[in-house]
């Protein structure tokens, strides 16, 4: 069953600017995890953030979390036509086999 | 490192005939091997869990004797759809994750499509 919601579905940009991606969730989790899925191909992890962390960075991505709204943020800061993708954010169930939930996603187009 | 192997990348079958899809962690030991299922612009779907030498933990709504699933040793994983039919046609992951680390590694995927 589907955990998270995502918005927006679709994002367009151009190149230079930031881009913000927000997932929201319905149970308690473990961690929250962001990953990236090019065009018909495997998913590939970007960040992960604990329930016990507010915001992490990597690189030119920043992730917020926001346990009491059940909510994060990925933002992609300078985006580049390379950062076109599908992004989903996964929220890690305690219990179990440790597995991920997908949200449904953020398309997303960055022009040059 | 971290790679995970799934192939084939596509295949086309007739309608009742069986398909099987293999994934393979190259250099690690996958404790927990997941299979998903996406359709077009969605989300992936969680069908199943599986740990090296134990049966499939399958979701609700997956039907275990249509996909059946392998996780024979601690570097493969099979799934094998049953008498595909042509709602069968998809594309599916695989992902497979370390013991004590949390992210998923990911096959880059097979799209199967039911004639």
């Amino acid at each position: 069953s589907q955990q998270g919601e995502e918005d927006p579905q679709a994002l367009s940009i151009q190149e230079g600017e930031n881009a913000t991606m927000n997932c929201s969730y319905k149970t308690s989790i473990n961690n929250l995890q962001w990953y990236r899925q090019n065009s018909g191909r495997g998913l590939v992890h970007l960040i992960l953030i604990r329930s016990n962390e507010r915001e992490k960075h990597s690189g030119r991505l920043r992730v917020t979390l926001d346990t009491s709204k059940k909510s994060s943020s990925l933002l992609i800061t300078a985006s580049r036509a390379a950062d076109t993708a599908s992004y989903f954010c996964a929220t890690g169930v305690s219990g179990g086999y440790n597995k991920l939930i997908f949200g449904a996603g953020t398309r997303l187009a960055v022009h040059p | 490192g971290a790679v995970v192997s799934q192939h084939p990348s596509w295949v086309i079958c007739k309608s009742g005939t069986s398909v099987k899809i293999e994934c393979r962690s190259l250099d690690f030991q996958a404790t927990t091997m997941f299979w998903y299922r996406q359709f077009p612009k969605q989300s992936l779907m969680l069908m199943a869990t599986s740990n090296e030498g134990s049966k499939a933990t399958y979701e609700q709504g997956v039907e275990k004797d249509k996909f059946l699933i392998n996780h024979a040793s601690l570097t493969l994983s099979t799934l094998t759809v049953t008498s595909a039919h042509p709602e069968d046609s998809s594309f599916y992951i695989c992902s497979a994750k370390q013991r004590l680390n949390e992210k998923l590694f990911f096959g880059s995927g097979t799209q199967l499509s039911v004639l």
